[in-house]
């Protein structure tokens, strides 16, 4: 069982927004940020987000990332299959300041079907 | 251009030993952390540990602490991850990951293409 907690699938339709959520803990999301990463199949996963709301150089502006409490969330729009993939989102979770007992974490994956 | 090179696949049997690499290029090695990931087939990505090339601070997953061993070579901009003792259970794909930043917890932002690694008798 994920620290994080993601749900298993979603689905949608061409042109819908979609969002994917991430729940966490005050030890993980609640106190670090959140990073999403998308993955197609028999490739590597890519960095989609950073930071809970950054896009790295080359993700269309469809994609954002936002933060609020102990749960983050990742909208899709307009929604093209070129994006069914599975999308993971990942934070640090520590449960003293001293980063040295820390861990990253990874939700359990959402597969995204265009339908 | 930034980016991790692993090995495409090994193949061992149980018991046998195993080292893989990766190796960084395009950018500063000893400025940023790098990770190890696992992802069993079919399965969602775990984290492995990580390790500072610059002085080998090296932190574990306490999920595999004990289990594997991460460790780097500077020199060659390289670094592994090993087993002593491999067994069936150990069969995924392993990715090396970067640090977006200089901290622990910057998150990863390139990921290398991946070892397959099968574990079979």
């Amino acid at each position: 069982q994920s620290v994080v907690t993601q749900p298993p699938s979603i689905s949608g339709t061409p042109g819908q927004r979609v969002t994917i959520s991430c729940s966490g803990t005050s030890s993980n999301i609640g106190s670090n940020y959140v990073y999403w990463y998308q993955q197609f199949p028999g490739t590597a996963p890519k960095l989609l987000i950073y930071k809970n709301n950054q896009r790295p150089s080359g993700v269309p502006d469809r994609f954002s990332g936002s933060k609020s409490g102990t749960s983050a969330s990742l909208a899709i729009s307009g929604l093209t299959s070129e994006d069914e993939a599975d999308y993971f989102c990942s934070t640090w979770d520590a449960r003293w300041e001293d980063r040295r007992s820390g861990r990253w974490v990874f939700g359990g994956g959402t597969k995204l079907t265009v339908l | 251009e930034v980016q991790l090179t692993q090995p495409g696949v090994e193949v061992k049997k149980p018991g046998e030993s195993l080292k893989i690499s990766c190796e960084g290029s395009g950018y500063n090695f000893i400025n940023y952390w790098v990770g190890w990931v696992r992802q069993m087939p079919g399965k969602g990505l775990e984290y492995m540990g990580i390790i500072d090339p610059l002085d080998s601070d090296t932190r574990y997953s306490p999920s595999f602490h004990g289990r594997v061993t991460i460790s780097v070579d500077k020199s060659i901009t390289t670094a592994y991850l090993q087993w002593s003792s491999l067994n069936a259970s150990d069969t995924a794909m392993y990715y090396c990951v970067r640090s977006l930043g200089k901290n622990v917890n910057d998150g990863f932002d390139i990921w290398g293409q991946g070892t397959k690694v099968t574990v079979s008798s």
